[in-house]
């Protein structure tokens, strides 16, 4: 079974632009959470998309955004860039529903998001 | 609120030797523990999850946790470290009653382990 698919695996932009980071779950997997890694920070809570819907949302501005589809592929936004957002930016999968307390999620290899 | 802490940044060992990375926690309600080790330029790799039940759970490589509620520690244990265990490893935790059917993972700061040849 093919693992969490993000894409790119590494951007550079420059501050004041945006950038949209996608992300495939594993087949069958209906939620999606995404964190943000910086050596500063460690690793932080961005969001959870299950079924579509926001099911929860960290502590981050609201230039970060992000939706789920019908396919539960997932998307993130971040807008009007500044340098602190530099960062790794890892999406995990989970199947969602049932039990949380047994539910595992499952990372992928992260998108490089550099900001100059 | 939950939280995890890792109190080494660094773990140093001797290839064949055992090796411990430690873990405590703090939540409200049951607590649902996990271990996920990072290589360098990747992203997480599950290790194990501690739920309910036995306190020693297995995981994957040779690896195992012991849950310990009145210390509340949750420290990952190999009875014999590997060159290639080197990596960083971190500990994360759920909480039912501050995520409810959220599937939030709170992680510590994270422990790199060197393993020595």
């Amino acid at each position: 079974k093919a693992g969490v698919t993000q894409t790119p695996r590494y951007l550079i932009k420059t501050r004041g632009q945006q950038v949209t980071l996608s992300c495939s779950p594993i087949s069958g997997h209906r939620s999606v959470s995404w964190y943000q890694q910086t050596p500063g920070q460690g690793l932080q809570f961005l969001f959870e998309y299950f079924s579509e819907t926001q099911r929860n949302k960290g502590n981050f501005p609201g230039r970060f955004s992000g939706r789920q589809f019908s396919n539960s592929r997932s998307e993130m936004n971040v807008s009007t860039l500044e340098l602190g957002d530099s960062a790794l930016y890892l999406c995990a999968s989970s199947f969602g529903g049932g039990s949380p307390s047994t539910d595992t999620q499952y990372f992928g290899p992260g998108t490089r998001l550099t900001v100059l | 609120a939950q939280s995890v802490a890792q109190p080494e940044d660094q773990v140093n060992v001797a290839e064949g030797n055992p090796l411990t990375v430690k873990c405590t926690y703090s939540v409200s309600g049951n607590p649902y523990l996990f271990w996920y080790v990072q290589y360098p330029n990747r992203g997480l790799q599950f290790l194990l999850k501690y739920i309910t039940g036995d306190n020693l759970v297995k995981g994957s490589y040779g690896f195992e946790a012991e849950f310990n509620k009145s210390q509340t520690s949750f420290h990952l244990k190999k009875p014999s470290a590997l060159v290639s265990d080197s990596a960083l490893y971190f500990c994360a935790v759920r909480d039912l009653i501050s995520s409810g059917s959220a599937r939030q993972l709170t992680f510590g700061s994270g422990t790199q382990l060197t393993v020595l040849p």
